[in-house]
């Protein structure tokens, strides 16, 4: 069992919409990074969160914008869809050293 | 911006045979991890290789790393069924703990 929960596990949205996907992160670990896979692609890191605060971003834009909460639980909030957000969105929490665990992901397909 | 390129893309093999997964990455890292993935779920990671010359084994899988070199392989011993799924090799971007991740290796094992 990996520690780190997403939810949902599928979601289909509509281009313009918003969404939010969550994540609860292992115990004990408090950085938590969220990563866009495309189909057929590496995952893409978005941004990371450490103490609930931003401690990273990638080349997102910023309609994607996140939280993390003093449980260290997350949110990835999409704002104004688009058709290339359609990919796997994975949650990974960490401790220093030990690369990350990974959620089981969120499918978003945006129509 | 840092590069991780992997190759093959893609492999397939025939079962009991030997093959190596390379990854090369384009900056300083003293760290690279190995991450497995099947298809439509998650990644599960398989090595944290932590320094020059680190070599880990773990059954029918081996990985090192190459500081010097900027590369890691990942060997396959003797092939089997359950192997087939995707790799992916994984680059610290340094002082950070934002991943990047290579392109994948979409591994299959013929019977």
């Amino acid at each position: 069992e990996t520690g780190v929960t997403q939810s949902p596990t599928h979601l289909i949205k509509t281009r313009g919409q918003q969404v939010t996907l969550r994540c609860s992160s292992q115990s004990g670990h408090n950085t938590v990074s969220w990563y866009q896979q495309a189909l057929g692609q590496g995952p893409q890191f978005i941004f990371q969160y450490y103490r609930e605060e931003e401690n990273g971003r990638g080349n997102f834009p910023p309609r994607f914008s996140g939280l993390q909460f003093p449980n260290y639980s997350s949110e990835l909030n999409v704002n104004a869809l688009e058709l290339d957000d359609s990919a796997l969105y994975l949650c990974a929490s960490s401790l220093p050293r030990y690369g990350y665990t990974f959620g089981s992901g969120t499918r978003l397909t945006v129509v | 911006e840092l590069k991780v390129e992997q190759n093959p893309l893609f492999l397939s093999m025939q079962e009991g045979k030997n093959y190596t997964i390379y990854c090369n990455y384009s900056t300083t890292s003293d760290r690279l991890y190995w991450y497995r993935q099947d298809p439509g779920k998650s990644l599960e990671s398989l090595f944290v290789l932590l320094s020059n010359g680190a070599v880990k084994q773990e059954g029918r899988l081996m990985a090192s790393l190459d500081t010097k070199a900027r590369l890691s392989t990942l060997h396959i011993t003797a092939a089997v069924h359950d192997l087939s799924a995707t790799y992916f090799c994984a680059v610290p971007l340094p002082l950070r703990n934002q991943f990047y991740f290579g392109t994948g290796t979409s591994l299959t094992v013929i019977p």
